[in-house]
């Protein structure tokens, strides 16, 4: 069980430079979400998914785009990368949360700078 | 406008002390409430939950207090130990969309030897 997994590590773009995010599960979880962390500023909901084909935004959504054709994948794209996306990205995935034990897993992130 | 506030922003204790964080939320509509460890270069980590149905949870040396009326919660770090150092998030959400939480901005906690 490789749980959630993340590529690339790090990645540096150039203003203007498009890029994806990749993120995958393999728990068989309904919901997958992507947040960025910045200093001081804690995660914050980009998108989020509650299953195959239904995506909905989050807090800060402008400037990114998601899709998700399987159970396990959750790509995130950047169309044209901006300084102020600088940041590090992570992936989660959970259960529905009916059940008390239910809780998001998350990735260990992508470190994406853009100059 | 800032769903979750959290406060201290670092917090440094002594081996063997107690750490308090505290938390606080708008939206009534929350019943899902985590606390969450991340150290450095991890993804952060689950460390312990509560839904309102109780107003306190214990786990080892962790413990959230839970103030449904006051809309605050808090984890107790008993015993601290320098394995404990590290960025702690609190988190609210609605237990049925766990794709949705909302967190604080963290706190730094250094637990000295």
């Amino acid at each position: 069980n490789a749980g959630v997994t993340q590529t690339p590590k790090f990645q540096v773009l150039k203003t203007g430079q498009s890029m994806t995010l990749q993120c995958a599960q393999d728990m068989n979880h309904e919901y997958m979400s992507w947040y960025r962390q910045d200093p001081g500023m804690g995660l914050r909901l980009i998108h989020y998914s509650v299953g195959a084909g239904i995506t909905d935004q989050g807090e800060v959504p402008n400037g990114y785009n998601v899709s998700r054709s399987t159970t396990e994948d959750f790509p995130l794209r950047l169309l044209s990368a901006a300084p102020s996306q600088t940041s590090v990205y992570f992936c989660a995935s959970s259960y529905s949360g009916t059940s008390a034990s239910d809780t998001q897993y998350f990735g260990p992130g992508t470190r994406l700078t853009v100059l | 406008q800032q769903q979750v506030k959290q406060s201290p922003q670092s917090l440094i204790v002594q081996k063997g002390g107690i750490s308090i964080i505290n938390c606080a939320y708008e939206n009534t509509a929350f019943d899902y409430f985590p606390w969450y460890q991340q150290f450095p270069g991890k993804g952060p980590a689950l460390l312990i939950a509560i839904r309102p149905d109780v107003s306190e949870k214990k786990e080892g040396r962790f413990t959230i207090s839970f103030n449904k009326s006051a809309k605050q919660f808090s984890l107790h770090i008993m015993d601290s130990q320098p394995g404990d150092s590290a960025t702690y998030f609190c988190a609210a959400g609605r237990g049925s969309t766990l794709g949705r939480l909302y967190f604080g901005r963290g706190t730094q906690l250094t637990v000295w030897p």
